[in-house]
């Protein structure tokens, strides 16, 4: 079975502080795991996925299969980042890359 | 190109009615997934269609819900005698490919809010 958990369902930082929305993991197999946003009144759309590694919008998540996390991180907040963030994870044993998701947090970012 | 769409975007039905939700994929899109997220929760797995082949319903709730998909193109999902626990959001979402290939980044439609009475 495979399960995604973002312990923090609200995340509230102050403009310019560096912020850490965290996800942890538990897959037996080897995941591929992404983050997905939804800015107000817009769809879900994909942020960023580990096997790129490569940094959007100023936000970096590295894997750690040690910790099995996969940590969502930005140095500097902007007020533009308030969204919903969702990690996701995909493991090679199920069909088609089907997600699992966690129950998202919601990032405010205050002026 | 246009995006994943769906219709309707809200659909209230009384308990015990059936409802068909349809999706439209991105053209040339041969993956295509149904999703649903109840308030406050993150989004589960129902189906996978991935072209011509079998479609993956391990994650259909009941039997009272099915889903179709014509070849590569729109995507029915049906929910039969309704209950309240079916109230959520319901999202498609498409992909060139699916499977664990480069090409595989999901793009999801704007959903549809679906509640039972």
């Amino acid at each position: 079975a495979q399960r995604v958990t973002q312990p923090e369902k609200l995340l509230s930082v102050f403009k310019g502080a560096p912020v850490e929305l965290k996800c942890n993991y538990s897959y037996s197999g080897s995941p591929e795991l992404f983050w997905y946003v939804q800015y107000s009144r817009q769809r879900l759309q994909l942020l960023l996925r580990h096997i790129s590694r490569e940094s959007i919008k100023g936000f970096t998540a590295d894997l750690n299969k040690g910790e099995t996390s996969f940590h969502l991180k930005k140095p500097f907040a902007q007020e533009e980042d308030s969204a919903m963030y969702y990690c996701a994870l995909s493991g090679a044993e199920t069909s088609g890359s089907r997600l699992t998701f966690g129950e998202g947090t919601q990032l405010t970012v205050n002026p | 190109g246009a995006g994943v769409s769906q219709s309707p975007s809200n659909k209230v039905t009384e308990k015990g009615k059936d409802v068909e939700l349809r999706c439209d994929p991105i053209s040339g899109h041969t993956a295509l997934y149904w999703y649903r997220q109840r308030l406050g929760q993150g989004l589960e797995f129902l189906i996978y269609f991935q072209g011509n082949s079998a479609p993956d319903k391990s994650g259909l709730p009941s039997d009272r819900f099915s889903a179709e998909r014509t070849g590569e193109s729109v995507s029915t999902l049906t929910i039969q005698r309704t209950q309240q626990e079916d109230s959520a959001v319901y999202l498609c979402a498409s992909s060139l490919v699916g499977g664990r290939a480069g090409r595989n980044e999901q793009f999801f439609g704007p959903g549809t809010r679906l509640t039972v009475l």
